[in-house]
C-alpha cells in the first residue's frame, strides 16, 4: 500500500514570494490534515479536511495561507506571501476517517526555508 | 491550555535497557484516543501505538507498551530493550471523540538518545 506522498521535499524561497505544496493521501482515506512543524516543536494542525470539505481551519493564517482538496483526494497548501516565520516542515497526513481510534499516516514532509 | 504535555525534552538510555517517556493530557471528553509517534532524523512520523480511553488493558505493540493511568491522565510510553535505531523524537498525541473536529493534537516531543 502506497503511503502519503508529498512534494516537493525541500523548498527555498525569498520572503514575500509564494509557494505551494502538494499531498496525495493514502487511497480511500477520507480525512486529510496539514500540519506545520517548526524546528524543535511538535506538529501544529493547520487544516483538516473530511473528503473535500473543511472540518477545521481555525489555526490557518487565512490572510496568507490557503488550502484545497480536489475531489476529496489530492490537496494543495499555498502560502502567499511568505514570511520568515513560515520556515518549517509542512506535514501532510491522512486517516481512514476522523474517528477517535484511527491513526494518522504521515508523509515525509516539505521543508520550507524562507530567506 | 495545553492538551498534551511532554515534560522531558531529552532522555538518554543505555542500549538494551528500558526507558519510559512521559505524557500527560488534558481533556473533559470521555471518549478520546492517545497515540505515540516516532520521528527519526529523516523527518517522517511513524505511528507506534494507540490507547483508547475505554480500553481496560494497557496497549502493547512489540517492544512498545503504553502505561495508561486514566485517573492521573497520563499515557507514558515504555520502550523495552532499547536499540540504537530507537534514537529519535517521540511525540504523544490525542484525539478527542466528541468535542471539536476530532483533531489530532501533539505534544512538544522528547528526544531519545540510545547510548551504545
Amino acid at each position: 500500500e502506497a503511503g502519503v506522498a508529498q512534494s516537493p521535499r525541500y523548498k527555498i524561497i525569498e520572503k514575500r514570494q509564494s509557494v505551494a505544496f502538494w499531498c496525495n493521501p493514502i487511497s480511500g482515506h477520507a480525512t486529510l490534515y496539514w500540519y506545520q512543524q517548526i524546528l524543535g516543536q511538535g506538529p501544529k494542525l493547520l487544516i483538516q479536511f473530511q473528503n473535500n470539505g473543511v472540518v477545521d481551519d481555525s489555526q490557518l493564517p487565512k490572510d496568507r495561507f490557503s488550502a484545497e482538496r480536489l475531489k476529496g483526494v489530492d490537496s494543495t497548501l499555498k502560502i502567499q506571501p511568505a514570511k520568515l516565520e513560515d520556515s518549517a516542515v509542512y506535514l501532510c497526513a491522512s486517516s481512514w476517517d476522523g474517528t477517535v481510534n484511527t491513526e494518522a499516516f504521515f508523509g515525509q514532509g516539505t521543508r520550507l526555508t524562507v530567506v | 491550555a495545553q492538551k498534551i504535555t511532554q515534560t522531558q525534552p531529552g532522555m538518554f538510555v543505555q542500549e538494551k535497557e528500558a526507558v519510559t517517556l512521559d505524557c500527560t493530557y488534558d481533556t473533559s471528553d470521555p471518549s478520546y484516543g492517545l497515540f505515540w509517534y516516532k520521528q527519526p532524523s529523516s523527518g517522517e512520523m511513524i505511528f507506534l501505538i494507540y490507547q483508547g480511553s475505554y480500553d481496560q488493558q494497557n496497549a502493547t505493540e512489540g517492544r512498545y507498551s503504553l502505561n495508561f493511568q486514566k485517573a492521573r491522565k497520563s499515557a507514558n510510553l515504555v520502550i523495552s530493550a532499547s536499540q540504537l535505531g530507537d534514537s529519535a523524537m517521540y511525540f504523544c498525541a490525542m484525539r478527542e471523540g466528541q468535542t471539536g473536529a476530532n483533531n489530532l493534537f501533539f505534544g512538544t516531543g522528547t528526544r531519545l538518545t540510545v547510548i551504545p
